[in-house]
């Protein structure tokens, strides 16, 4: 069963904008992670946050974690037409090692 | 060398054929993942293999058979699907499957069933 709902479902922007992604899941999770997807190709880490950490930034990412609030989000700084793409989150459960992927947010970065 | 490959990219088959999906990595990584992924939905586990042992089959129908014949190679063998099964396969793999590893995924392989 999925465990994040991703908010919004889709996003569009003008490149340079900041894009916010937003996370919610449903149970205890050991870590989140972030990954990105190109249309119909394979998925793309970006970034991972443990359930002990607040933030972390990565290049133009920054993602927060709230596990009081069972949420996550994830800023692109400085939009870039390249960043156009589908982004998941996926949680993995304390005690349980694999992935569930929310459904994802359609980000599309106009030049 | 970062890289998972998966072949074919594309594949049409009928559902009387069988066919095989292949995958491969060449990191050094213990676990290695099937995952379905439907038009516009997120990807779906479908098996885990730890050291070249299934160690997670998520309730998948039969006509799916994993395989893993060594550390780097990971097949899935398809046999008389049917046309819902159309969709994206991804193949992934990762250091060990513990929770804290990222994974890193192949660009797929596009299923059309007719």
């Amino acid at each position: 069963s999925q465990q994040g709902e991703e908010d919004p479902q889709a996003l569009s922007i003008q490149e340079g904008e900041n894009a916010t992604m937003n996370c919610s899941y449903k149970t205890s999770i050991n870590n989140l992670q972030w990954y990105r997807q190109n249309s119909g190709r394979g998925l793309v880490h970006l970034i991972l946050i443990r359930s002990n950490e607040r933030e972390k930034h990565s290049g133009r990412l920054r993602v927060t974690l709230d596990t009081s609030k069972k949420s996550s989000s994830l800023l692109i700084t400085a939009s870039r037409a390249a960043d156009t793409a589908s982004y998941f989150c996926a949680t993995v459960n304390s005690g349980y090692s694999t992935l569930t992927f929310g459904k994802g947010t359609m980000l599309l970065v106009s030049p | 060398d970062t890289e998972v490959t998966q072949t074919p990219k594309h594949l049409v088959m009928g559902m009387t054929n069988k066919k095989s999906l292949k995958c491969e990595q060449h990191m050094g990584h213990r676990a290695m993942y099937w995952y379905k992924q439907k038009a516009k939905k997120p990807p779906e586990l479908m098996f885990v293999y730890s050291y070249e042992k299934l160690s997670i089959n998520e309730s998948v129908p039969s006509r799916f058979s994993p395989e893993c014949p060594n550390s780097s190679l990971l097949n899935l063998h398809l046999h008389a699907l049917q046309p819902e099964d159309s969709a994206l396969y991804l193949c992934a793999s990762s250091l060990a499957h513990f929770s804290s590893y990222e994974q890193y995924f192949g660009p797929g392989t596009r299923l059309t069933v007719t």
